[in-house]
């Protein structure tokens, strides 16, 4: 079984700062993926960053850079120059990573976070 | 190239009905899994399909069901609904037998039951 834990419910940045939402996770997959999504009030699930278990370096995307530590089994996801259009809700999740594909994602309780100018 | 995209967007039944939600994924995938989402929580993974057969399942009741047509398309039933269904319903897709991030999710679709 997997599990994700977001231990943050809410965060606010101010605009143009850095911001990093946490993520720990646990599983017994020797391989699993990692994923951040964004999801405005609007309700679209939209793919921020991917981190695979046996990725030697951290992912980054643009603005967002996914800081994995797989010891500590975290996948903390960081923001940098924050804008007033990543208010969002901010979901963590995993999925492992299986013979022949599959898209089960184990999805973390999210963290909204709110930027402030 | 058109995403993953849901029909329809929001829908109101009442308690007993049945209701069927649409989502054709995207272009170039062929799995595709249903989640439900209920209001202030993480989405919860219904089931997935692959080759027009249901290959995972999550802890929901048969009242749940799907098929998955030649075109890859998919479609989630829900029968004898209840009032603890109304939720927002995600269809997300991806290229079977691929384990990467390639995995995009549609805009939802929102339904009450009263």
């Amino acid at each position: 079984a997997q599990k994700i834990t977001q231990t943050q419910p809410g965060m606010f940045v101010q605009e143009k700062e850095a911001v990093t939402l946490d993520c720990t996770y646990d599983t017994s997959d020797p391989s699993y993926g990692l994923f951040w999504y964004k999801q405005p009030s609007s309700g679209e699930m939209i793919f921020l960053i991917y981190q695979g278990s046996y990725d030697q370096q951290n992912a980054t995307e643009g603005r967002y850079s996914l800081n994995f530590q797989k010891a500590r089994k975290s996948a903390n996801l960081v923001i940098s120059a924050s804008q007033l259009g990543d208010s969002a809700m901010y979901f963590c999740a995993m999925r492992p990573i299986l013979t022949g594909g599959g898209n089960k994602l184990t999805f973390g309780t999210g963290t909204q976070l709110k930027v402030e100018l | 190239d058109a995403g993953v995209t849901q029909s329809p967007t929001h829908l109101i039944k009442t308690r007993g009905q049945q209701v069927t939600l649409r989502c054709s994924p995207k272009s170039g995938h062929d799995t595709v899994s249903w989640y439900q989402q209920a209001l202030g929580q993480g989405p919860q993974f219904i089931f997935q399909y692959y080759e027009e057969e249901e290959r995972q399942r999550g802890n929901f009741p048969d009242r749940f069901s799907g098929h998955q047509f030649p075109n890859y398309s998919s479609e989630l039933n829900v029968n004898a609904l209840l009032l603890g269904d109304s939720a927002l319903y995600l269809c997300a897709s991806s290229p079977g037998g691929a384990n990467t991030g390639e995995l995009f999710f549609g805009e939802g679709s929102r339904l009450t039951v009263l």
